[in-house]
């Protein structure tokens, strides 16, 4: 099983959809949960990050990391055709040298 | 706001020659990192630097080696540029907060490597 599953997609909703996106993993000791957002020929931009449990809101984005079912999310309400790109999860452990552990990303496109 | 940069957008290198590619960060990060990202395959961690002159060898070193002199500086060296080389290459930097620990990885823009 791989430590971290990320449906690669394409995702295609119309303008103004609420979008879901999804990760699970293997790992019970990841405790830091980040989103990622890469735009076409870009590198990865960071989008979120929450630790341990919970939701975090930000604008039209929200992270929620449910830890008892190894799986976290990211909602994006009202989504624009500027949101589309690729969506990463990424996670890591409270120890060793910070290296993260990443989802091979799911593919966005939000169309008008 | 934390930058990342690289050397290069866009490079194209021929079998066998020897790749320099540079990144640099002007936020003190400690953490630097190298990956390569292809299709299908996702990001894969090549090597990381904790420190000036420390480096570690992540999921796919072969073929690869770093350096880092300098703090802000973390360089990857293709030692023999190889066709399956070919790829878009991500520098990252993170700091590590003492007491409230963060992992966060901020990216530079990339470079892609044309090896033919």
């Amino acid at each position: 099983q791989k430590e971290v599953e990320q449906d690669p997609g394409p995702l295609s909703v119309p303008e103004g959809a609420i979008v879901s996106l999804n990760c699970t993993y293997s790992n019970s000791a990841f405790q830091y949960f980040m989103w990622y957002r890469q735009y076409s020929r870009k590198g990865p931009e960071l989008l979120m990050y929450t630790y341990s449990s919970g939701n975090k809101e930000d604008g039209r984005f929200t992270a929620q990391v449910d830890k008892s079912s190894k799986y976290i999310s990211l909602f994006i309400r009202d989504s624009q055709p500027s949101d589309s790109a690729t969506y990463l999860c990424a996670m890591s452990r409270p120890s060793g040298y910070s290296t993260l552990t990443f989802g091979k990303g799911t593919m966005l496109l939000v169309s008008p | 706001d934390v930058k990342v940069t690289q050397s290069s957008r866009y490079l194209v290198k021929r079998t066998g020659e020897k790749v320099f590619l540079e990144c640099v960060q002007d936020m003190d990060h400690e953490n630097m990192f190298w990956y390569r990202q292809d299709p299908g395959l996702g990001l894969r961690l090549i090597y990381f630097s904790y420190d000036v002159k420390m480096k570690e060898k992540g999921d796919i070193p072969e073929g690869y080696s770093v350096s880092r002199e300098k703090k802000e500086r973390f360089s990857l060296i293709l030692e023999s540029a190889s066709t399956n080389q070919t790829s878009m290459y991500l520098c990252a930097s993170s700091l590590v907060s003492k007491g409230t620990r963060t992992d966060t990885q901020y990216f530079g823009p990339g470079t892609r490597l044309t090896v033919l």
